[in-house]
């Protein structure tokens, strides 16, 4: 069974498109995050949710709007698309809530973004 | 605020070498240190992780990694590597406590891409 999984795999749109991307986890977990790994391979943490509460909210556009329906669920939905939107976005969940002990955080496939 | 330094972006070793990748770090609290592997076209997976304790810990895959808390660093070492090696390498950390949003929060360094020649 998979831990983390992420549709879709690829996504190749057009500029000023809305688009998402989904994230399930079926750990049991009450973290979730979305990371963005750009061309150089750089991740960097975009947001954090715990139990459907946004949690870190990095400077990210807020044409990023990330959705948490419920805590083994946490979507990005990106507005109006631009180039520099493209990039590898990965999702992660953790088992424990921070502060109350050390978050390893697994990690999913991956959805690879590129804008047209 | 944490930042993190691997510092060789790609190391091209032969097989049954011994390597070692080099990760420093920089924090303003204490941190959690993590090695993070990811093959081509997947996701992160845990390497290994230090907490506390003893400063040498064992990962998977025979790797392991030693904390210096005075040279603020965590290399990560295996005595032979193997072709399946071959892998970006990422190490992270995470602040041990910190107000609200940062807790919980990987920083994550540059990558090192290992290449293992038979």
């Amino acid at each position: 069974d998979t831990a983390v999984s992420q549709t879709p795999k690829y996504l190749v749109t057009q500029m000023g498109n809305d688009k998402s991307i989904k994230c399930e986890q079926n750990l049991g977990h009450d973290t979730m995050y979305w990371y963005k790994q750009d061309s150089k391979k750089f991740l960097k943490i975009m947001f954090s949710y715990n139990n459907k509460e946004l949690i870190i909210n990095e400077t990210v556009p807020n044409r990023f709007s990330p959705k948490s329906p419920d805590k083994a669920h946490l979507n990005l939905h990106i507005n109006s698309l631009e180039l520099g939107d493209s990039a590898v976005y990965f999702c992660a969940s953790s088992h424990k809530f921070p502060g109350q002990g050390v978050n390893e955080q697994f990690f999913g496939p991956g959805t690879r973004l590129t804008v047209l | 605020a944490q930042s993190v330094t691997q510092l060789d972006s790609q190391v091209p070793v032969f097989e049954e070498a011994p390597v070692e990748l080099r990760c420093n770090y920089s924090s303003s609290v204490s941190v959690y240190l993590f090695w993070y592997v990811q093959y081509p076209n997947q996701g992160l997976q845990l390497l290994l992780k230090y907490l506390s304790g003893s400063t040498l810990v064992k990962g998977i895959n025979g790797f392991e990694a030693e904390f210096n808390k005075s040279q603020t660093s965590f290399h990560l070492r295996k005595p032979s590597v193997h072709i399946s090696d071959t892998a970006e390498y990422f190490c992270a950390v995470s602040p041990q406590r910190a107000g609200g949003t940062s807790y919980g929060k990987l920083t994550f360094g540059q990558g090192t891409i290992l290449t293992v020649h038979p």
